[in-house]
């Protein structure tokens, strides 16, 4: 299956400012995943990147708070903008590998002071 | 609407006990499922997928279209089997997955 590298893997931000989340592949994918995980709750898509296009963004997430770039078939990134401890949360980025389903990365724990 | 429950939050069992983690959808169209696993400081995992029609683990998952469910079962749990367990949908063909609540398994000696 694929190999996600996610970076970081953890920091800590002041309110009001922005962190971009990086998301490697080690092979070529049509479409990458955001999700968030907020404390105790389960996994919710984010949006949806595929390389050459604009993100598609779920309900109740905006491009402006969450602005995605996916520069190539193997990166995308993912800010959070203007942060607020409401922000704190785990991020993943996910994959799609034949036969093995959805890969993720390990994620990204952010917590907003 | 597509929907993924898994009723139960925490399930608790004995090392060698029988073990069900209940997980029911609402879907219109064809489901695919999918059983997540994430063990204690690690990345999320596939466990299984109802297509592939596999054993991993020990464990399995019968796709039951008329009773919506796909419940995971596993005869006899081990302690390593710990972690927490997610049953997801796959609701379209971009591989967008809705994800249950999730259940805590905890296996005691």
């Amino acid at each position: 299956s694929a190999v996600i590298s996610q970076k970081p893997s953890r920091d800590i931000c002041q309110r009001g400012t922005s962190l971009t989340i990086q998301c490697q592949v080690d092979s070529q994918v049509t479409m990458m995943f955001w999700y968030r995980q907020q404390p105790g709750q389960s996994l919710t898509l984010i949006a949806t990147a595929n390389q050459g296009s604009e993100a598609t963004y779920e309900s109740g997430f905006v491009i402006d708070k969450f602005p995605i770039s996916r520069p190539n078939l193997t990166f995308s990134t993912l800010t959070v903008s203007n942060m607020s401890p409401e922000d704190s949360s785990i991020y993943l980025c996910s994959v799609e590998t034949a036969n093995y389903g959805y890969t993720f990365g390990s994620g990204t724990r952010l917590t907003v002071v | 609407a597509q929907r993924v429950t898994q009723p139960e939050k925490l399930l608790s069992v004995f090392k060698g006990a029988p073990v069900e983690l209940k997980c029911n959808y609402s879907y219109s169209g064809s489901p695919e499922l999918f059983w997540y696993v994430q063990y204690s400081r690690q990345r999320l995992q596939l466990l299984l997928r109802h297509i592939s029609r596999e054993s991993i683990k020990g464990f399995t998952a019968d796709l039951n279209k008329g009773e919506t469910s796909f419940h995971l079962k596993k005869p006899f749990a081990q302690e390593e089997d710990s972690a927490m367990y997610y049953c997801a949908l796959l609701t379209d063909s971009w591989g967008k997955l809705q994800f249950g609540a999730g259940t805590q398994v905890v296996v005691t000696p």
